[in-house]
């Protein structure tokens, strides 16, 4: 398809594993946005990706997190020792350029026992 | 620091009626307002885009209104049916080098049959 796709859709671990997010972009979308969606927090920002500059990583909550888009396309978050709180639905979003409308995938539902 | 509001939380109405929905922040210094629909278990559909030189845009049965100085932004839904049914949230893009949405906490719309 021709959306933002990403991957697993669901995602069930144990408290203290590592999990990865995947996400693929719109092609030809220059810039690629995490969020995350939980029922106390609403939707939040976690990071940004522009190009070739240096991300903006300032909505990550803790060093747990971290992200990287390699051939300025694909892009995984990592969440290390993944705690209960860390459950939530993680959306990633692409837009053609920065200020353009962002186009969203349909998320990974994380869920941490 | 921006925050955004949805009024109502929740809103029923039985299907052909025109409804509004509203949106409000507290820094009127945006770049752009996007309203969004979010179905349940899915991603977010872009719906409309106002950029902050704007007053409204329109797409189909949608109208989106946008008063920066005063905070607000309306989006109205003409004729509503069933199919509209969904979470409705709108965001904000700051000014200046800020790219990230910051997301209203969303209206849940039921249009009875």
């Amino acid at each position: 398809g021709a959306g933002v796709s990403q991957s697993p859709s669901n995602k069930v671990t144990e408290k203290g594993k590592d999990v990865e997010l995947r996400c693929d972009p719109i092609s030809g979308h220059t810039a690629l946005y995490w969020y995350r969606q939980s029922l106390g927090q609403g939707l939040e920002f976690l990071i940004y990706f522009q190009g070739n500059s240096a991300p903006d990583k300032s909505g990550l909550p803790s060093d747990r997190f971290s992200a990287e888009r390699t051939g300025g396309s694909v892009s995984t978050l990592t969440i290390q020792r993944t705690q209960q709180e860390d459950s939530a639905v993680y959306l990633c979003a692409s837009s053609l350029s920065t200020g353009g409308p962002q186009h969203f995938g349909d998320g990974t539902r994380l869920s941490i026992l | 620091k921006q925050e955004v509001t949805q009024i109502p939380a929740a809103l029923s109405v039985p299907e052909g009626e025109n409804l509004v929905l509203n949106c409000s922040f507290t820094d009127s210094a945006i770049y752009n307002l996007q309203w969004f629909r979010q179905d349940p278990g899915k991603g977010l559909t872009s719906l409309l885009l106002i950029q902050s030189s704007q007053r409204e845009q329109t797409s189909g049965r949608l109208n989106a209104s946008l008063d920066k100085s005063s905070g607000r932004s309306t989006l109205y839904i003409a004729a509503s049916q069933p199919g509209d049914s969904a979470t409705y949230l709108c965001a904000v893009r700051g000014g200046g080098a800020t790219n990230k949405l910051i997301f209203g906490t969303g209206t849940l719309l039921a249009v009875q049959p």
